[in-house]
């Protein structure tokens, strides 16, 4: 499926670094959002975006920074990151608030050194 | 604490017999629940969904059962066949005044063998 694009698909760094993964849909979607999936563990949601405003941050570290543009796009920034932020990190969208289903992307595997 | 849980880490079926993949669930809040399904290096895909108002849903091979007193569900596919073979997630919701979250289980790997 193309409809939620997620670049890029594999990022190694260091825990000093800055880096920013990015979401696309093409689905004309109102909602989007952000889930870690850790080994041996459920995916979980980190923000909710609708509309471009953000309506959940469940208790994220600060060095994880969203941003959301416009309805179609959809950031992580990343800083000073732990290894234990070593995970999969997926990106959904629904029509509104609240629809289901969501549609993923095919998520960016990030190793931290 | 877990609210989804699936306590089967892994199924193997032969080809062509049921594959029964089963989700426990402790929220009484719950009322719209999903199945999706993953392959390794994709995303995970939708499979089927049920609202808490039945207790079955079917698409093709695939069917959901709804057990809301045992707050248990199954996805049931039959006949299997070896394309299905993915990691299987089980995904609950509580559409009233809803911020969107799913909650998920940590899936049941599914092996179907020729």
């Amino acid at each position: 499926e193309t409809g939620v694009t997620q670049t890029p698909r594999h990022l190694v760094m260091g825990m000093t670094n800055k880096k920013s993964l990015k979401c696309e849909q093409h689905l004309g979607h109102n909602a989007m959002y952000w889930y870690k999936q850790s080994a041996k563990k459920p995916l979980e949601l980190m923000f909710v975006y609708s509309l471009e405003e953000r309506v959940e941050n469940n208790s994220v570290p600060s060095r994880f920074s969203p941003e959301c543009p416009n309805s179609s796009h959809l950031f992580l920034h990343l800083h000073t990151l732990q290894p234990e932020d070593s995970a999969l990190y997926l990106c959904a969208s629904s029509q509104y608030l609240g629809s289901q289903p969501q549609h993923f992307g095919d998520g960016t595997r990030l190793s931290i050194l | 604490d877990q609210q989804v849980k699936q306590n089967s880490p892994s199924l193997s079926v032969q080809e062509g017999r049921i594959s029964i993949l089963n989700c426990d669930y402790t929220n009484s809040m719950f009322d719209y629940f999903l199945w999706y399904k993953k392959y390794p290096a994709e995303g995970p895909t939708f499979l089927i969904s049920i609202s808490s108002i039945k207790d079955k849903n079917e698409d093709g091979r695939f069917t959901v059962f709804l057990n809301k007193s045992a707050k248990h569900l199954s996805l049931h596919i039959v006949p299997s066949q070896p394309g299905d073979s993915a990691v299987y997630f089980c995904a609950a919701s509580a559409q009233g005044g809803s911020q969107g979250n799913l909650i998920f289980g940590k899936g049941t790997k599914l092996s179907v063998k020729p």
